[in-house]
């Protein structure tokens, strides 16, 4: 969807260096979402944010930071890559403003690979 | 808990024949239930979702699924199968129970084949 953007699109890098990866948002949408996919595993959250003054650990936050700048964007860090942080990471967003059930809208991914 | 099961990893079926992709679920409080489909290299695109009335629910694409309660599933159909429908497919639930936050399945792959 190009309405939620995800920079780098691709990244390769080695073990300890620190990593962010940006997600940007036209939507309007009050929550986004960081996930990451591996095969066989589906789509595990990692961190979500309801607003800017609001974040919340998810299923996997472990070795992961976020920071949601602004209502249109929310940037996840690796702080110190470890190769079992190889993995495709979706950024996502919902607009719960009016219900609490509405559906995801998901960007292109980025592809990180830790060496 | 919630939590969504695909008991399928990959599913194959021959052009035009139909197609089901199944999904069961559990949750503690009232089931809402989407599906998504992944194309190589592409995000999650949404296809359909249950909230409430109807059990059988339309889609995109000519996808549909119907939520059945006492067997708590929601299966993925298509009367024809596209060879362009190959994807991998999953299932996610949101509960009323829960903090609202969409569970997903491990996904299956759907081939369908010339």
């Amino acid at each position: 969807d190009a309405d939620v953007t995800q920079t780098p699109r691709n990244r390769i890098t080695k073990t300890g260096k620190r990593i962010m990866l940006e997600c940007s948002q036209t939507k309007g949408h009050d929550r986004m979402y960081w996930y990451r996919q591996d095969p066989g595993l589906g789509l595990r959250l990692i961190y979500y944010s309801f607003d800017v003054k609001d974040i919340n650990k998810g299923e996997i936050s472990d070795g992961y930071s976020v920071s949601r700048q602004a209502q249109a964007k929310f940037s996840l860090s690796l702080e110190s890559a470890i190769p079992n942080q190889t993995a495709l990471y979706f950024c996502a967003t919902r607009d719960t403003r009016e219900s609490p059930y509405n559906e995801q809208f998901f960007g292109p991914g980025t592809r990180l690979t830790v060496l | 808990a919630q939590s969504v099961a695909q008991p399928e990893d990959q599913v194959n079926v021959a052009e035009g024949n139909p197609l089901t992709v199944k999904c069961t679920y559990s949750v503690s409080g009232n089931p809402y239930l989407f599906w998504y489909v992944q194309y190589p290299n592409r995000g999650l695109q949404f296809l359909l979702k249950y909230i409430t009335g109807d059990n059988l629910v339309k889609g995109s694409y000519g996808f549909e699924a119907e939520f059945n309660k006492s067997q708590t599933s929601f299966h993925l159909k298509k009367p024809s199968a596209l060879v362009s429908d190959s994807a991998l497919y999953f299932c996610a639930v949101i509960s009323s129970g829960s903090a609202r936050q969409l569970t997903f399945g491990s996904g299956t792959q759907l081939t369908v084949l010339p």
